[in-house]
């Protein structure tokens, strides 16, 4: 079957602007997590749910980033103002449940530069 | 100090050689362990999962869990070309986010 999905694959921006990461997960998963890896790092977790709802947002650096899961499905990272530092790769993962258990499938990634 | 710590390497091994990637982890709450493997530009995949102490094996690999030292290890035996990636070991924190090490950069050539 798919695999998690992300969109788009490469992004590039001008510090200042406003981004969208999406994030389609595997059909029937109800956990979604964001991570983000910079070059050289393991990726470090930014926010997940569990259907519709943000379980955990502990991970997001600021108020300029911001997710949303409106339907339990897909899942959209909104960056605002971005900066330089906000440049590297935005990974979803998806999974059947939060226990620690159930594996996380991950996408390929979005890789954002901001200039 | 982080909460988990990797070798980032680089590793360089010859083919047929055995690979012996660790970490160690500060909490004590951890209590499920995984190493995933990276190829460039790709997503990390699970490779092994082990939640006790001991050894667990799959084929070429072996995933060993020291609880009392805080500290986990990976090895290959007969390591192969296509097992040049970067290995990445963590850990499942409460509502089962995971927590990574830097992952290890390994290469073997043929």
């Amino acid at each position: 079957g798919a695999g998690v999905s992300q969109t788009p694959s490469n992004k590039v921006t001008e510090k200042g602007k406003y981004v969208e990461l999406r994030c389609d997960p595997i059909s029937g998963h109800t956990a979604l997590y964001w991570y983000r890896q910079s070059l050289g790092q393991g990726p470090e977790f930014l926010i997940y749910f569990q259907g519709t709802g943000a379980a955990d947002d502990s991970g997001l650096p600021n108020d300029r980033f911001f997710a949303v899961r409106p339907e339990g499905s897909v899942s959209t990272l909104k960056i605002q103002r971005t900066e330089r530092g906000d440049s590297a790769v935005y990974l979803c993962a998806s999974s059947t449940g939060v226990g620690g258990t159930d594996t996380q499938y991950f996408g390929p990634g979005t890789r954002l530069t901001v200039l | 100090q982080k909460e988990v710590e990797q070798d980032p390497g680089p590793l360089s091994v010859p083919e047929g050689a055995i690979v012996s990637l660790n970490c160690t982890y500060s909490n004590s709450a951890f209590q499920y362990f995984m190493w995933y493997r990276q190829y460039s530009r790709k997503g990390p995949e699970l490779l092994m999962y082990t939640y006790s102490s001991g050894n667990k094996e799959d084929g070429r690999f072996t995933a060993q869990v020291d609880k009392s030292s805080k500290y986990i290890s990976l090895f290959i035996r007969d390591s192969q070309p296509s097992d040049s990636a970067t290995y990445l070991c963590a850990m499942s924190a409460p509502g089962g986010k995971l927590i990574f090490g830097q992952g290890t950069e390994l290469s073997v050539k043929p």
